[in-house]
């Protein structure tokens, strides 16, 4: 069946640095792939998503690569700061069914 | 902006009990979803509607039920709880099958 997964439960960086968190899936069917920030005792919230017809997408300090050949996800976050310590998960939507499928999710611990 | 509204925030019941958990969302958005989420694992979709009268199952979907009569609220039933059932339940709901937007959180517990 389809799975999404993350590479590393959790990442530790320093203030400042460059963040990559890295997410597979399983599935060729998914044409969507959206990442989630889930900040302590709240819901997930939308950070940026990608199209399977794309292999990158800027936002605001983020940026999401695909690489559908190995089926491959990655988000970067620049100059992390502390107020992105939360847990990232990646999600994929399968086409044509309605459901968006979450990966495991990797926690980002930020060092001042 | 309300958003999606989750009742309650907290819960707690024995074995066998029934309950139903809320979800309402002001956005007017077709698709609506149920999460649940457990310690040291992602959300797993339970069950989901694309609109008013229509629902499906998504990955974890014994013992729950849904309905979707309005396409502002989507409610979560448990007919008989068990242990299994504690965890911390999410509501999403999406204007198509995209980013979703989720509520706060339901925390159920499960004696």
């Amino acid at each position: 069946g389809e799975s999404v997964g993350l590479h590393l439960p959790t990442l530790s960086v320093q203030e400042g640095d460059n963040s990559i968190i890295n997410c597979a899936y399983s599935n060729s069917a998914s044409d969507y792939f959206i990442w989630y920030k889930q900040e302590s005792g709240k819901g997930p919230q939308f950070i940026i998503d990608i199209r399977s017809n794309m292999d990158k997408r800027q936002g605001q300090r983020v940026t999401v690569l695909l690489n559908k050949t190995v089926k491959h996800l990655s988000l970067q976050i620049a100059a992390t700061q502390p107020g992105d310590s939360a847990v990232y998960f990646c999600a994929e939507n399968v086409s044509n069914t309605g459901k968006l499928i979450f990966g495991q999710g990797t926690t980002l611990q930020v060092k001042p | 902006n309300a958003g999606v509204t989750q009742t309650p925030k907290f819960q707690v019941l024995k074995t066998g009990q029934s309950m139903t958990l809320q979800c309402a969302q002001d956005m007017n958005h077709e698709y609506m979803s149920w999460y649940r989420q457990d310690p040291g694992m992602g959300l797993r979709l339970i069950h989901y509607s694309v609109g008013a009268g229509i629902t499906d199952q998504g990955e974890v979907p014994n013992g729950y039920n849904v309905s979707r009569s309005t396409t502002e609220d989507f409610p979560l039933r448990l007919l008989s709880a068990a242990p299994s059932q504690t965890s911390v339940y999410f509501c999403a709901s999406s204007p198509n099958t995209g980013e979703l937007f989720f509520g706060e959180g339901s925390r159920l517990t499960v004696l």
